[in-house]
């Protein structure tokens, strides 16, 4: 596959549960980024990683956990999570250095919690 | 911090009709970059067009051209010839061209705004 894919496309779980969503670019780039896409509101940045080391955390709760193994892969842990946190998890990578531009979107996962 | 604004949440144009979408931001910085992106209903975001705020001259690409207005703060998308698959939600977002090597690269993040929900009618 090209470009960034994630996994799964869809997730329903209960507030209860723990449960991985998953990201790979096979871009080369060395960022990736976490997004939540609520209706109604601009995306919202959750974490940044430069080179597998996070650099940013937007005040995000601790019930989610980011795990970035290498600059390909990028995951998201969920557990004990709200319903206000359903919404759609983007996850996007870019080419950090000189003057780098735009950042390259996956599908995204629909995530509902119950 | 920066802020982007797009005031149209939704807009409809006929097919092969044009259509300009809004756009303006809020910085300091002398030096950034501005996009739009496209998301359609399959959810993927595609970028469309980038302008380098050191331009002057107006991004063009296709259909889709800018109208960047750097003292006004204004960055409009204008999409000549719509077509049915044009219609997404689109998005303006900025990107300070500041290189703080100490950020970690989190001066690369993107400033969304909330979007605007484009029709095509045929």
């Amino acid at each position: 596959e090209t470009g960034v894919t994630q996994t799964p496309r869809h997730l329903v779980m209960g507030m209860t549960n723990k449960k991985s969503l998953k990201c790979e670019q096979h871009l080369g780039h060395n960022a990736m980024y976490w997004y939540k896409q609520s209706a109604k509101k601009p995306l919202e940045l959750m974490f940044v990683y430069n080179f597998k080391e996070q650099t940013e955390n937007n005040s995000v709760p601790s019930r989610f956990s980011p795990e970035c193994p290498n600059s390909s892969h990028l995951f998201l842990h969920l557990h004990t999570l709200q319903p206000e946190d359903s919404a759609l998890y983007l996850c996007a990578s870019s080419q950090i250095g000189g003057r780098a531009y735009e950042q390259y979107f996956g599908p995204g996962t629909r995530l509902t919690v119950t | 911090a920066q802020t982007v604004t797009q005031s149209q949440p939704e807009m409809s144009v006929q097919e092969a009709e044009t259509v300009t979408l809004s756009c303006t931001y809020d910085t300091s910085e002398s030096d950034y970059y501005l996009f739009w992106y496209k998301q359609p209903p399959s959810r993927q975001m595609i970028l469309v067009i980038r302008q380098e705020a050191y331009k002057q001259q107006n991004a063009t690409e296709n259909r889709f051209s800018v109208n960047f207005q750097k003292a006004a703060k204004s960055f409009s998308l204008k999409i000549s010839d719509s077509q049915l698959g044009d219609a997404a939600m689109y998005f303006c977002a900025y990107r300070s061209a500041l290189i703080l090597h100490s950020s970690g690269g989190s001066n690369y993040k993107l400033t969304f705004g909330k979007g605007t929900l484009l029709t095509v009618n045929p």
